[in-house]
């Protein structure tokens, strides 16, 4: 049985800090995918996964995957209050096109 | 208009009634899930449909059901609906392998008295 495990769950940040959260998951999967969701909004991709070494960046995220660790990073560079939200870490349960496996969600709240 | 639409969008009910929630897609994909989301529990997985004649139990079915009515419309159903199922539910879409995320409706809260 897959499991998705994110830390940490809360992270409370200042701006401009440097920060990462991680993703593990339990067994093989070359696929995985990043989600942000604002409170009471629906879930927004980020990300997308294919490959082991692959890494994608968009303004101050960057994700990368290691498949033969399982585990994924979100770094975020020089924190911004608009980034004050919930993302979530997603993983194939059992190969392309299956359904997700979702994280518990890491809760990023970005101050002054 | 949304690619995803779910109706209702808030539903407060009673212990023991039967509750209908819908989704309809306007992207054309084939895949089709529900998702059940608590505070601090993250997107639980409650069904997902590959097509029209696949349906599939995800991590948490007990008590609820689905019907995929064609391509683009997938309903959710609780027969008796208890307090515990008081959360947020999202409907997502999903290619055939998933090289694009999944791209999830507005979500429905449902509130359970």
């Amino acid at each position: 049985e897959l499991k998705v495990e994110q830390n940490p769950l809360f992270l409370s940040m200042q701006e401009g800090k440097n920060y990462t959260i991680y993703c593990n998951y339990s067994t093989t999967s070359d696929r995985l995918y990043w989600y942000r969701q604002d409170p009471g909004k629906s879930l927004e991709s980020l990300f997308v996964l294919l490959s082991n070494g692959a890494v994608k960046q968009e303004g101050r995220l960057m994700a990368s995957l290691d498949t033969k660790a399982r585990l994924s990073t979100l770094h975020i560079t020089a924190a911004v209050h608009d980034l004050s939200a919930t993302y979530f870490c997603a993983v194939d349960s059992g190969g392309a096109g299956t359904a997700l496996i979702f994280g518990k969600g890491t809760t990023l709240s970005v101050s002054s | 208009d949304a690619d995803v639409t779910q109706t209702p969008r808030n539903r407060i009910t009673k212990t023991g009634k039967r509750i209908m929630l819908e989704c309809s897609q306007t992207k054309g994909h084939d895949r089709m899930y529900w998702y059940r989301q608590d505070p601090g529990l993250g997107l639980q997985l409650i069904y997902y449909s590959f097509d029209v004649k696949d349906i599939n139990k995800g991590e948490i079915s007990d008590g609820y059901s689905v019907s995929r009515q064609a391509q683009a419309k997938f309903s959710l159903s609780l027969e008796s609906a208890i307090p515990n199922q008081t959360a947020l539910y999202f409907c997502a879409t999903s290619d055939f392998l998933q090289i694009q995320p999944q791209h999830f409706g507005d979500g429905t809260r449902l509130s359970i008295l």
